[in-house]
């Protein structure tokens, strides 16, 4: 049968505010960072990537901050929508080779 | 877009059996495929790493000799769960990149349920 899971980090926020989704990475040599976005039964998607020597990334509705001196990457939806219910994680690589996956946080848009 | 196609997306099979499945990049050329396992509610592990032409790369605790790849092409890798246990039940994921510093392009993911 199926393992038993951890239970997610779940962050809920009102539609229309902005949301702010954390992630602690392990590797300090680690030199390039994706987010993805995972709906229910479906692949990862790619939201948006930051490198180390950048702290900053803009998309659209989408930033990605990196805090290389306490090995932190956080994404900051704005204008949170419906659509963006999903699980994100956070991918960590050392020039790009094998990706190294957080553990994902559940985010709720509540209506 | 790049596109990365699976096939199956959903495969019941009884136990002991082997079960077989694709990993297509659409509209590119993969240089590298990589495959992800995940069982419910948690993050993708990542399996093995697989350039074309070349064998296989298993991560630690991964058994080659029970998931077998092959990366024929640079547009189809295929991952095979020889006699397949109830445990092997996950999401099977693949992810197809162009080789260097480059973005991953997932597939749907395909959903492996052992009897």
């Amino acid at each position: 049968g199926e393992s038993v899971g951890l239970h997610l980090p779940t962050l809920s926020v009102q539609e229309g505010d902005n949301s702010i989704i954390n992630c602690a990475y392990s590797n300090s040599a680690s030199d390039y960072f994706i987010w993805y976005k995972q709906e229910s039964g479906k692949g990862p998607q790619f939201i948006i990537d930051i490198r180390s020597n950048m702290d900053k990334r803009q998309g659209q509705r989408v930033t990605v901050l990196l805090n290389k001196t306490v090995k932190h990457l956080s994404l900051q939806i704005a204008a949170t929508q419906p659509g963006d219910s999903a699980v994100y994680f956070c991918a960590e690589s050392i020039y790009g080779q094998n990706f190294v996956f957080g553990p994902g946080t559940r985010l709720s848009v509540l209506p | 877009g790049a596109v990365v196609s699976q096939h199956p997306s959903w495969v019941i099979c009884k136990s002991g059996t082997s079960v077989k499945i694709e990993c297509r990049s659409l509209d590119f050329q993969a240089t590298t495929m990589f495959w992800y396992r995940q069982f419910p509610k948690q993050s993708l592990m990542l399996m093995a790493t697989s350039n074309e032409g070349s064998k296989a790369t298993y991560e630690q605790g991964v058994e080659k000799d029970k998931f077998l790849i092959n990366h024929a092409s640079l547009t189809l890798s295929t991952l095979t769960v020889t006699s397949a246990h109830p445990e092997d039940s996950s999401f099977y994921i693949c992810s197809a990149s162009e080789g260097g510093a480059g973005e991953q392009y997932f597939g749907p993911g395909t959903r492996l349920t052992v009897t």
